[in-house]
């Protein structure tokens, strides 16, 4: 089954505790990137990746890392989580060619709190 | 600065009506998705509009885009409950960054 797979689902967490939330795609798409979701904020892009060892910055980067070192795996690192990054996030992939090029297939979300 | 604004923000109707939600972006561009979320879910693919004058439909949804008037409109027919959820229209820069509307939450009423 295609699927964008992330892990952990639910995640509570202390102010300056490092964690890392995986991503990891099983429909070899190059493009992979993360949102975070906020009420009344819509979606907003923090990182994205083209293919391996690409990646740049999206509208929200402050406080997250990524990397891409394999094509199907691209995991958010907070190296200091705070407060404000208490959210829900979301892992995405697409291809960047065919029909229906760049249409995202998203993960099943992770629900981070930060106390 | 690219910005995507959708309305109305929040949707109210009966079973069987017809309505349609408008998805306005601030620069040029000719890609425009739209996906929706059910409560507690992630975020299912709906339509992707490429071109100008692009329509899409299924079932009840069908999805149109001007890129002359930086506009999507994603239509409603004959509403029923099954198409309660948040809706969100995205727009791809051209550089692989995407913004989203805010989403537009429907509720259907029997």
């Amino acid at each position: 089954e295609a699927q964008v797979t992330q892990n952990p689902r639910y995640l509570i967490t202390v102010t300056g505790k490092k964690l890392t939330v995986t991503c990891s795609q099983n429909m070899n798409h190059e493009y992979m990137s993360w949102y975070r979701q906020d009420p009344g904020l819509g979606l907003r892009q923090i990182y994205y990746s083209m293919n391996v060892e690409v990646t740049d910055k999206g509208d929200v980067p402050e406080g997250y890392k990524v990397s891409r070192k394999e094509k199907r795996n691209f995991p958010l690192i907070l190296e200091s989580p705070s407060p404000n990054q208490t959210s829900l996030y979301f892992c995405a992939s697409s291809s960047t060619s065919g029909g229906n090029f760049r249409e995202q297939f998203f993960g099943p979300g992770t629900r981070l709190t930060v106390l | 600065e690219l910005k995507v604004e959708q309305n109305p923000l929040f949707l109210s109707m009966q079973e069987g009506k017809n309505y349609t939600i408008y998805c306005n972006y601030s620069t040029t561009s000719d890609r425009l998705y739209w996906y929706r979320q059910d409560p507690g879910k992630s975020l299912e693919s709906l339509f992707v509009l490429l071109s100008n004058g692009a329509v899409k439909q299924e079932g009840r949804l069908m999805a149109s885009l001007d890129t002359k008037a930086r506009l999507s409109t994603l239509h409603i027919t004959a509403a029923v409950h099954d198409l309660s959820a948040t809706y969100f229209c995205a727009v791809d820069s051209g550089t692989y960054k995407y913004i989203f509307g805010t989403g537009t939450r429907l509720k259907v009423l029997a």
